[in-house]
């Protein structure tokens, strides 16, 4: 089945650390995205990536960094610099061929210990 | 940039029921409109959408309606079922340097009571 795959689905990080987010998709999407999801603020886009070696900033991308150095992954680190990191953070993906909808993978929800 | 506005933020409904939800957006050029229902736990997914070129849009029990110049659009779902309970996002969107990058509502929670 075609889809984008999230992990892990929790993560925990510790004061000072940073953590990597993985996404990885096989819908042959050349744009990817991350968005942020807090309760009652909907989705705030953090980093996008129209084609591979390229991203750009979305509106929250401080604290945030971001690789694509494939068509199919797209990870995300939370450095220790963004200071409210608690989240769910959802990964999406779509066709650069007009307006599409995107397809998005299933969260990965991040905790502070 | 764009601005875009959901109501209502909750919205509880009986079985069988229609729910409406409402949003507007503040960009002109926005063409794209698409809905997306999000369960606990889950990714949002895609459930209808429509393109500035078309007025309203109709899939079995949901429709979408666009005013273009109202700059509105609105989700509809008629005869309500339990499972159609959850979070209902909005989104606008337009070309952008070669993108399409949303633009999303805040969401609504629809609960659907048996």
């Amino acid at each position: 089945d075609g889809g984008i795959t999230q992990s892990p689905k929790y993560l925990f990080r510790k004061e000072g650390q940073n953590v990597t987010l993985s996404c990885e998709q096989n819908l042959n999407h050349d744009a990817m995205y991350w968005y942020r999801q807090d309760p009652g603020q909907g989705l705030r886009l953090i980093y996008y990536s129209q084609i591979v070696n390229d991203f750009q900033k979305g509106d929250i991308a401080e604290g945030y960094s971001v690789s694509r150095e494939k068509k199919e992954s797209f990870p995300l680190t939370v450095t220790s610099a963004q200071k409210n990191p608690t989240a769910f953070y959802l990964c999406a993906s779509s066709s650069r061929d007009r307006a599409q909808p995107q397809h998005f993978g299933d969260g990965t929800r991040l905790s502070i210990l | 940039g764009e601005n875009v506005e959901q109501h209502p933020s909750t919205l509880s409904v009986q079985e069988g029921d229609s729910a409406v939800i409402k949003c507007t957006y503040s960009d002109s050029a926005s063409n794209y409109f698409p809905w997306y229902k999000q369960e606990l736990g889950k990714g949002p997914q895609l459930i209808i959408d429509i393109r500035s070129n078309v007025g309203e849009k109709k899939d079995q029990r949901i429709a979408v309606t666009l005013n273009k110049t109202a700059k509105h659009f609105s989700l509809h779902i008629t005869e309500t079922q339990p499972e159609d309970s959850a979070v209902y996002f909005c989104a606008a969107s337009r070309a952008s340097g070669g993108s399409y990058i949303p633009t999303f509502g805040r969401g609504t929670s629809l609960i659907v009571h048996p």
